[in-house]
């Protein structure tokens, strides 16, 4: 069964600080992994997607994460946080071979003060 | 161009009553999704439709709920019978082709927020 863990309900940082948002996985598969983002009253934006290619992938807004099979994980990080980057980040799964829903974490709320 | 649209971005109801909620997804996008988003929680997937088909239903919570996409475009999510549970985002998504493509994109509406009361 898949499944994905966002080990951070909630994260503060400062702005021009770095970001790290982590999420852990489940799969039987050879997982395509994604970061969603979700601004208030918008809908969600697909940040990055890693789909067994390169392990390192780079988004959209700076945003970058590393595919690590040996750690099921795929964090997503940002050099430098900006007021704009605050939003609900989703890491999501889908295991194409198992099934065709896309598996969502119950998200990450990025919080960003000047 | 046009993304995916939902409409009414908001609906108000009374429990017991009928609600339609539709989707009008990217021209040309063959797979239509349907999502569940409760407040604090992540987006679950409902219903998956590949042209006029519902190709994957398991995510319906009961048979209150069901969509349909008669024209393999416009897709309308009916719920018979409301409860306050069923309160929450409803989001739909669609996508160029079927899900089962690695990495293929699935591109999500604003959502319609459903209230029971």
């Amino acid at each position: 069964a898949q499944s994905v863990t966002q080990l951070d309900s909630h994260v503060s940082v400062s702005e021009g600080t770095p970001v790290l948002l982590r999420c852990n996985y489940s799969s039987s598969y050879s997982p395509s992994l994604f970061w969603y983002v979700q601004h208030p009253n918008k809908g969600l934006q697909l940040l990055l997607k890693y789909t067994s290619a390169a392990t390192l992938v780079k988004g959209i807004n700076g945003f970058e994460a590393e595919f690590k099979k040996s750690e099921t994980s795929f964090h997503l990080t940002k050099p430098s946080a900006h007021m704009s980057d605050a939003a609900e980040y989703f890491c999501v799964v889908s295991d194409h071979q198992a099934g065709t829903a896309l598996i969502f974490g119950k998200g990450t709320t990025l919080s960003v003060s000047s | 161009g046009a993304g995916v649209s939902q409409t009414p971005s908001n609906k108000v109801t009374e429990k017991g009553k009928y609600v339609e909620l539709r989707c009008d997804p990217i021209s040309g996008h063959t797979a239509l999704y349907w999502y569940r988003q409760s407040l604090g929680q992540g987006p679950e997937f409902l219903i998956y439709f590949q042209g006029t088909g519902a190709a994957d239903d398991s995510g319906l919570p009961n048979d209150r709920f069901f969509a349909v996409r008669p024209e393999g475009s416009v897709s309308t999510l009916k719920i018979q019978r409301t409860e306050r549970g069923d309160s929450a985002v409803y989001l739909c998504a669609s996508s160029l082709t079927g899900p089962r493509l690695a990495g293929n994109e699935q591109f999500f509406g604003p959502g319609t927020r459903l209230t029971v009361l």
